[in-house]
């Protein structure tokens, strides 16, 4: 099975930084790679597919880069409303593995 | 709209079943497969099963294969989970989820059902 696995599990930032959380796969996945946000007590939200291409609606800060083993989510300058928990999830093939998760918090 | 409503859910004991349903609507249900993601108290996100558009295959995490069973119905654009043998590690909020049109990522989630396993 594929194993993701996210950098940081907790970050501190404020509004208007630029943050980068990375997920990196056990084997190559090509650019088979999906980015969510999450919000408490609410269904995850698709923001990138396909490593680099946005989801429909999200905003242009949000960008995806990478492929083969090593991908990198960049919010360009944090808003309030982006203060969440992201995951990274691979969708080359079956079981479809979902990175442990980075909290984003207020600094 | 694209929306997924889950339903079902609740309370059970270890050992016991329970059937989870996801009925779908503002998209053609039957051109796209279909997932459950559960997640566990303050826990992250873990795949649990997706089926193809047509039903004729399926697919379950280790976690839940032999006890859990995903199914579809076209015609009534509904998604079901039945799960058996429950234990307390499956206690978690479940979630339906359709893949997005060109990649096997989720881009429609309904709004998750509370399963608790406890005695």
């Amino acid at each position: 099975d594929i194993q993701v696995t996210q950098s940081p599990s907790f970050l501190s930032a404020s509004v208007g930084d630029r943050v980068t959380i990375t997920c990196r796969a056990s084997q190559g996945i090509s650019t088979y790679l999906a980015w969510y946000q999450q919000q408490p007590g609410k269904a995850p939200k698709l923001l990138i597919y396909a490593a680099s291409t946005l989801h429909s609606g999200v905003p242009s800060r949000f960008s995806g880069s990478g492929s083969g083993t090593e991908f990198t989510l960049t919010i360009s300058s944090l808003q309030p409303e982006d203060f969440a928990t992201y995951y990274c999830q691979q969708h080359n093939g079956y079981p479809r593995t979902f990175g442990q998760g980075t909290r984003v918090e207020i600094k | 709209e694209m929306q997924l409503l889950d339903s079902g859910g609740g309370l059970v004991q270890p050992g016991g079943s329970l059937r989870l349903s996801c009925a779908a609507s503002g998209f053609t249900f039957s051109n796209y497969a279909m997932s459950w993601v559960r997640q566990a108290p303050g826990k992250g996100l873990e795949w649990v099963s997706t089926i193809s558009r047509s039903g004729d295959s399926t697919y379950y995490a280790d976690s839940v294969k032999g006890r859990f069973t995903i199914s579809r119905d076209n015609s009534k654009n509904t998604l079901h989970l039945q799960m058996n043998s429950l234990r307390a590690d499956d206690t978690a909020v479940y979630f339906c989820a359709k893949d997005h049109r060109w990649a096997e990522a989720f881009d429609i989630w309904g709004q998750g059902k509370m399963v608790t396993v406890s005695s």
